[in-house]
């Protein structure tokens, strides 16, 4: 079975606070997609890795960054935490996809809240 | 613009009666659908997906999904709904501009099945 691990599945931090929340999948998975929800706006892509060090972003990558220095590791970073960042974050991997519709697996997220 | 809509935040169902949930999807050539599960404070399981083929697509837990391409839509359905299908559904198609797997989720419904 795939395991996708996130490092917490709480955390509160305070305003201006550099946060680090890490991903680890355990499939050889080239993707991996970091996503936050919310109530009625669904899941919105903030960032995803392609391959070690490759990154694009995605719908929502206003206020954070990502690094993947090991295929099996994707950290979301938020440089200065702001309340509107308070949020569930989900992560996800999936082998590469080119024509193939494979689907993503997630982890169990990462409930953040700023304060 | 490519998209995924779920009509409807709530679906009530009794117990023992059949549920459908709906979603509707905006892409430009065929896609690729699936939807995903989520319990209170779990991440997104995977339930199902249609990529090709038979019109009728069955997963996870005795749920199905029925794809129609002329009304684009693909509603999940269940043929006797149980007190343990309760969750949030979410809808979501493969970005067909893309090579990496991406996909596009719809705002999700939550499913009350009641006793």
């Amino acid at each position: 079975d795939v395991k996708v691990t996130q490092s917490s599945r709480y955390l509160v931090k305070r305003t201006g606070e550099k946060v680090f929340l890490e991903c680890v999948q355990d499939m050889d998975h080239e993707n991996m997609f970091w996503y936050r929800q919310d109530p009625g706006l669904g899941l919105r892509l903030i960032y995803f890795s392609y391959d070690v060090k490759m990154k694009e972003k995605g719908d929502i990558p206003e206020g954070y960054s990502v690094s993947r220095e090991k295929k099996e590791r994707f950290s979301l970073i938020l440089e200065s935490a702001s309340t509107n960042q308070t949020s569930m974050y989900l992560c996800a991997s999936s082998p590469i996809a080119g024509a193939l519709p494979y689907e993503q697996y997630f982890g169990p997220g990462t409930r953040l809240t700023v304060t | 613009a490519q998209s995924v809509a779920q009509p409807e935040d709530q679906v009530n169902v009794a117990e023992g009666n059949p549920l459908t949930v709906k979603c509707t999807y905006s892409v430009s050539g065929n896609p690729y659908l699936f939807w995903y599960v989520q319990y209170p404070n779990r991440g997104l399981q995977f339930l199902l997906k249609y990529i090709t083929g038979d019109n009728l697509v069955k997963g996870s837990y005795g749920f199905e999904a029925e794809f129609n391409k002329s009304q684009t839509s693909f509603h999940l359905k269940k043929p006797s709904a149980l007190v343990s299908d309760s969750a949030l559904y979410f809808c979501a198609v493969r970005d067909m501009g893309s090579n990496t797997g991406k996909l596009i989720f719809g705002q999700g419904t939550t499913l009350q099945v009641k006793p």
